[in-house]
């Protein structure tokens, strides 16, 4: 099914750790970001992308890292793990000058 | 910047009741707006959206109005079911900056039956 995809759907990792969270979208999006959602805060974006190559940092960029080889993939890098870093993030995608964006179904991260 | 702020809840109704949650918003430019839904365990759907002002989003049941001069885009339903129960997000789009989205702090509504 069209959409974008999340991988891990959950993960735990120790402070001080890295890891990649992955998004894929074959929609043929051109934007891209990444969200983390925590409570009573709502969506804060992290970064976001309006096209291959193009990347840009949004509210809370410190601790994460993107890069955009290609149109579908956008993956969301996490350097050293800390325990702020605990939260639900998203990844979604957009056309151009459409309205609205397409999300996936999140990733759980808990940094212990 | 641009920010979107929302009734904080959680909104506790019973079957059948009317739902207002209160958006307003603080942008540039002409900004989209939208409200999302997030579902227990599940990522965010767009409910509705508008485009310019005086435009009325509906999906579902639920309406919202582009009110420029109130700077407001509050959601409204008539009669909610117990399936309505969710977190429902505010949220404004910034076309000159890719799109960005904007949200508020989400607003949980409890259905009871």
């Amino acid at each position: 099914n069209a959409g974008v995809t999340q991988t891990p759907k959950f993960q735990v990792l120790k402070t001080g750790q890295s890891m990649t969270l992955q998004c894929a979208q074959d929609m043929n999006h051109e934007y891209m970001s990444w969200y983390r959602q925590d409570p009573g805060m709502g969506l804060r974006l992290i970064h976001y992308s309006v096209g291959a190559g193009i990347t840009d940092q949004g509210e809370v960029p410190n601790g994460y890292n993107v890069s955009r080889s290609t149109t579908e993939d956008f993956p969301l890098r996490l350097l050293s793990a800390a325990p702020s870093q605990t939260s639900v993030y998203f990844c979604a995608s957009s056309y151009p000058g459409t309205v609205g964006y397409t999300f996936g179904s999140g990733t759980r991260l808990t940094v212990v | 910047g641009d920010s979107v702020t929302q009734m904080e809840g959680p909104v506790t109704l019973s079957e059948e009741a009317f739902l207002t949650i209160n958006c307003t918003y603080t942008a540039t430019g002409y900004p989209s707006l939208f409200w999302y839904v997030q579902y227990p365990g599940e990522g965010l759907q767009l409910l509705l959206k508008a485009t310019k002002a005086d435009d009325k989003g509906s999906n579902k049941g639920f309406e919202a109005t582009y009110r420029k001069e109130t700077t407001s885009f509050h959601l409204e339903k008539g009669s909610v079911q117990v399936s309505d129960s969710a977190v429902y997000f505010c949220a404004l789009s910034d076309r000159a900056a890719g799109n960005k989205l904007t949200f508020g702090g989400g607003t949980r509504v409890l259905v009871k039956p």
